[in-house]
């Protein structure tokens, strides 16, 4: 498996403007998790999915950010609008239930919004 | 419940020192343990973890971490640093035997290695 596999990379968007993020998981995982990682908060949970279903979005800052799953191998985080202080790098990462233990992090996607 | 306390966000060695890294953690059930790697521009990716078996694990490139339950403790050792070993370093907890595999992790501690 490849892992798990985020895009774009690099974002980088006006302020006002729609921004999508989107994250494959390791085939056969359970959960899928969405963080987000700043100097000044450190690696926070924003939402995690169990079986595509969302079952805490409590760290989701804002109505802005909203999360999806519509299969089991995809998902993505959508912020409408965009605001400069969402200028972070987000992680999505998943576990597989059976057999699993360790959370497999992608590579990240590094937003930076203007 | 369940939470990690690193302590020190920043720890300085010098090459060929030991490295030591502490984690605490608390659990109302018995947790598994992680330690996790972070380099620059990259995602993080598990360095070792304890599930319940041996309480001394060994991880990748040289690190191993010791199960302390009467201390709360999963600290992180090294006995030689390598330049190569500067990054951020996060120590996580579950609780599988809890039905959760949510892991909650630390702050963070950046490893700083001098020449």
């Amino acid at each position: 498996d490849a892992g798990v596999i985020q895009s774009p990379r690099h974002e980088v968007t006006e302020m006002g403007q729609e921004v999508t993020l989107r994250c494959k998981p390791i085939s056969g995982h359970d959960y899928l998790f969405w963080y987000r990682q700043t100097m000044m908060r450190g690696l926070e949970l924003l939402i995690y999915f169990n079986n595509n279903v969302p079952i805490d979005d409590s760290g989701m800052p804002e109505d802005r950010f909203s999360a999806k799953m519509p299969n089991a191998s995809f998902s993505t985080l959508k912020i409408q609008p965009s605001e400069p202080r969402d200028s972070a790098v987000y992680f999505c990462a998943s576990i597989g239930q059976v057999g699993g233990t360790e959370a497999f992090f992608g590579q990240g996607t590094r937003l930076t919004v203007v | 419940a369940q939470s990690v306390t690193q302590l020190g966000s920043h720890v300085s060695v010098s090459e060929g020192a030991l490295v030591l890294l502490r984690c605490n953690y608390s659990s109302s059930v018995p947790p598994y343990l992680f330690w996790y790697v972070q380099y620059p521009n990259q995602g993080l990716q598990l360095l070792l973890k304890y599930t319940s078996a041996a309480t001394l694990v060994k991880g990748i490139n040289g690190f191993e971490a010791e199960f302390k339950k009467s201390e709360t403790s999963f600290h992180l050792t090294k006995p030689s640093a390598h330049m190569s070993d500067a990054a951020e370093y996060f120590c996580a907890v579950s609780q599988p035997s809890g039905g959760s595999y949510i892991p909650t992790f630390g702050r963070g501690t950046s490893l700083i290695v001098h020449p």
